[in-house]
């Protein structure tokens, strides 16, 4: 079974200021997904950015990053230049690849607060 | 497009009475997916739909939850009796259904379940 962990329940960040969020995850899989959805108090989730595992390449989104390290299977994201708009739940997500496969696998969520 | 739909918004119901939840998805999309959000939680799959093909319902927390899908668009989400611990937001997802795993799901707002 896949297990995603978000370890930081709720951080805080200035206007402007970068800030980074936290996502571990276990399985035995070696081609799967990664997502970072953002749900703000609309509740609506929303894709923030996706990974593919064979990439090596980390993705971007303007001013969303991600430090992918396959072999200490973590997942970071990093956002810059933070906007009061990015206030909201960071949820990290998990999928395993192929045509059967299609049950997401969800941390926690982290509760990001922008201060202005 | 429009993206995926859910009404109510909000319901609250009180102990033992059937309640009905609604999804519209994404058109064009034949996946449709229902998660359960409960407080302090992270997302917890439900049921999953494609095309015409028996629904995976392994998610399904008891017998008292039942889905279905009319003509593979509008999807409905049942409970009948209503427990306290069936508090939660429901959120449906949808995607294309052609490429299983790598494929982006994308939220609706979710409905708010209170049960009194």
């Amino acid at each position: 079974a896949q297990t995603v962990t978000q370890s930081q329940p709720e951080m805080s960040v200035q206007e402007a200021e970068t800030v980074t969020l936290s996502c571990t995850y276990d399985t035995s899989e070696n081609n799967y997904y990664l997502f970072w959805y953002k749900q703000p108090p609309s509740r609506q989730m929303i894709l923030v950015i996706r990974q593919e595992a064979y990439k090596q390449q980390n993705a971007t989104e303007n001013r969303f990053s991600v430090n992918f390290q396959k072999a200490a299977k973590s997942f970071s994201l990093k956002i810059s230049d933070s906007q009061l708009g990015d206030t909201a739940m960071y949820f990290c997500a998990f999928i395993i690849s192929g045509a059967g496969s299609y049950q997401l696998t969800f941390g926690k969520g982290t509760k990001l607060s922008v201060i202005p | 497009g429009a993206g995926v739909s859910q009404s109510p918004s909000n319901k609250v119901t009180e102990k033992g009475k059937d309640v009905e939840l609604r999804c519209d998805p994404i058109s064009g999309h034949t996946a449709l997916y229902w998660y359960r959000q409960s407080l302090g939680q992270g997302l917890e799959f439900l049921i999953y739909f494609q095309g015409n093909s028996a629904p995976d319902k392994s998610g399904l927390p008891s017998d008292r939850f039942s889905a279905e899908r009319t003509g593979g668009s509008v999807s409905t989400l049942t409970i009948q009796r209503t427990q306290q611990e069936d508090s939660a937001v429901y959120l449906c997802a949808s995607s294309l259904g052609t490429s299983g795993g790598q494929e982006t799901q994308y939220f609706g707002p979710g409905t708010r379940l209170l049960v009194l």
